[in-house]
């Protein structure tokens, strides 16, 4: 069964430093999209990264990158030069891409990440 | 110019009643769904509707009744509120481009509860 595992409830990071949030995933189909959310205190969804399991580079946004190992099955974000307004709830999510095969998004737990000046 | 708005934001009522939350989208996309977030966060999908056609319905209660008018609207009905029921509710909506690289875009949510 497709399973996504957050392993940090909450993480503090100095402003202007980078922070790596983790989530590893749980799947046994080959094809598969990694996709990262942020969920600020105003409580909306925003999307922000996503990687594909045959993606052969790292995806990147800004200062947003994904640390793709397919073997350890891992796919972390990396948040580049924090900024007060990244404080905020972020989910790690999954979809299996098998042929017909739902669009439903499996989520982490979600990980509290809060800047600090 | 809101690509996926939700109404109402705020749903405050009473056990037993009867509430809908109504979603929109403007993206031209053919697939909407609504999810559920707890009061732990936790975010898990409902349903999911592909050119109007029911695709996904995860073993929600049959108190809980979506439907959609056309491509760009799923509405969410629920029947005899339970207190169990108090959650966000996130409708999403994305677009079939093969691949898999379908990126849901989220509602607002709705916050609703049940007293």
């Amino acid at each position: 069964a497709q399973k996504i595992t957050q392993t940090q409830p909450g993480m503090f990071v100095q402003e202007k430093e980078a922070v790596t949030l983790d989530c590893t995933y749980d799947t046994s189909d080959p094809s598969y999209g990694l996709f990262w959310y942020k969920q600020p205190s105003s409580g909306e969804m925003i999307f922000l990264i996503y990687q594909g399991s045959y993606d052969q580079q790292n995806a990147t946004e800004g200062r947003y990158s994904l640390n793709f190992q397919k073997a350890r099955k891992s796919a972390n974000l990396v948040i580049s030069a924090s900024q007060l307004g990244d404080s905020a709830m972020y989910f790690c999510a999954m979809r299996e891409l098998r042929g017909g095969a739902t669009n439903k998004l499996i989520f982490g737990t979600g990980t509290l990440l809060a800047v600090q000046p | 110019d809101t690509a996926v708005s939700q109404t109402p934001k705020y749903l405050v009522t009473q056990m037993g009643n009867d509430k809908s939350i109504k979603c929109e989208q403007n993206l031209g996309h053919d697939t909407m769904y609504w999810y559920k977030q707890d009061s732990k966060k936790f975010l898990k999908i409902m349903f999911s509707y592909n050119n109007k056609e029911l695709i996904i319905n995860e073993t929600v209660p049959n108190r809980f009744s979506p439907k959609s008018p056309d491509k760009a609207h799923l509405n969410l009905h629920i029947n005899s509120l339970e207190l169990g029921d108090s959650a966000v509710y996130f409708c999403a909506s994305s677009q079939q481009v093969g691949g898999g690289k379908e990126t849901q875009y989220f509602g607002p949510g709705t916050r609703l509860l049940v007293l």
